[in-house]
């Protein structure tokens, strides 16, 4: 089945602690995105990548870092978790690189909580 | 960057009656415009998009137009059905002759289908 995944779907952190948030696909997309969801704000886009090695900041990147060694996995990593953090996050994938004008299939979310 | 501003906030509608949710952007090189329907819990689903050199474009119940003058995009739903209560985001995106653009989405409609 074509799918978008994300990994974990929720989880409860401190101020400070590390964490990954994973992302999977496995439709061969070469482009991928992360965005946060927050009430009244709708989705902003924290970063993206094209293909390979190939990523970009998006319109909230700041306190967020990002990998893309294989096409199919673009985890999201935040390096010094902060309360305004706290966030849904979402995944995306779309076939083809640059531009996003493909359809954008979005992963599960992660409801990430700082404290 | 790109700027998407979408209103109203809230729409509440009889079962039956039509909606429209507009949503006007600052790019004029912006090309490409989705919509997503976010039901309650779950991700956003693209539901019908258009691209510029189109003015409209229908699928069954829901149609999207575009004034590419005015700079704005709408969104219809005809004979609205309880199923069709969700958020609905527009998004747009610009064209830069060769880099990757990622969707500015608007802040999002939450439509209620009253029965």
């Amino acid at each position: 089945e074509a799918q978008v995944t994300q990994n974990p779907r929720y989880l409860i952190t401190v101020t400070g602690k590390k964490l990954t948030v994973t992302c999977s696909q496995n439709m061969n997309h070469e482009y991928m995105s992360w965005y946060r969801q927050d009430p009244g704000l709708g989705l902003r886009q924290i970063y993206y990548s094209m293909n390979v090695e190939v990523t970009d900041k998006g319109d909230v990147p700041e306190g967020y870092k990002v990998s893309r060694k294989e096409k199919r996995n673009f985890p999201l990593i935040l390096e010094s978790p902060s309360p305004n953090q706290t966030s849904l996050y979402f995944c995306a994938s779309s076939l083809l690189g640059g531009r996003g004008q493909e359809t954008q299939y979005f992963g599960p979310g992660t409801r990430l909580l700082v404290l | 960057g790109e700027n998407v501003e979408q209103h109203p906030s809230t729409l509440s509608v009889q079962e039956g009656d039509s909606a429209v949710i507009k949503c006007t952007y600052s790019d004029s090189a912006s090309n490409y415009f989705p919509w997503y329907k976010q039901e309650l819990g779950k991700r956003p689903q693209l539901i019908i998009d258009i691209r510029s050199n189109v003015g409209e474009k229908k699928d069954q119940r829901i149609a999207v137009t575009l004034n590419k003058t005015a700079k704005h995009f709408s969104l219809h739903i005809t004979e609205t059905q309880p199923e069709d209560s969700a958020v609905y985001f527009c998004a747009a995106t610009p064209y830069s002759g060769g880099g990757a653009d990622g969707l500015t989405f608007g802040k999002g409609t939450h439509l209620i289908i009253q029965p």
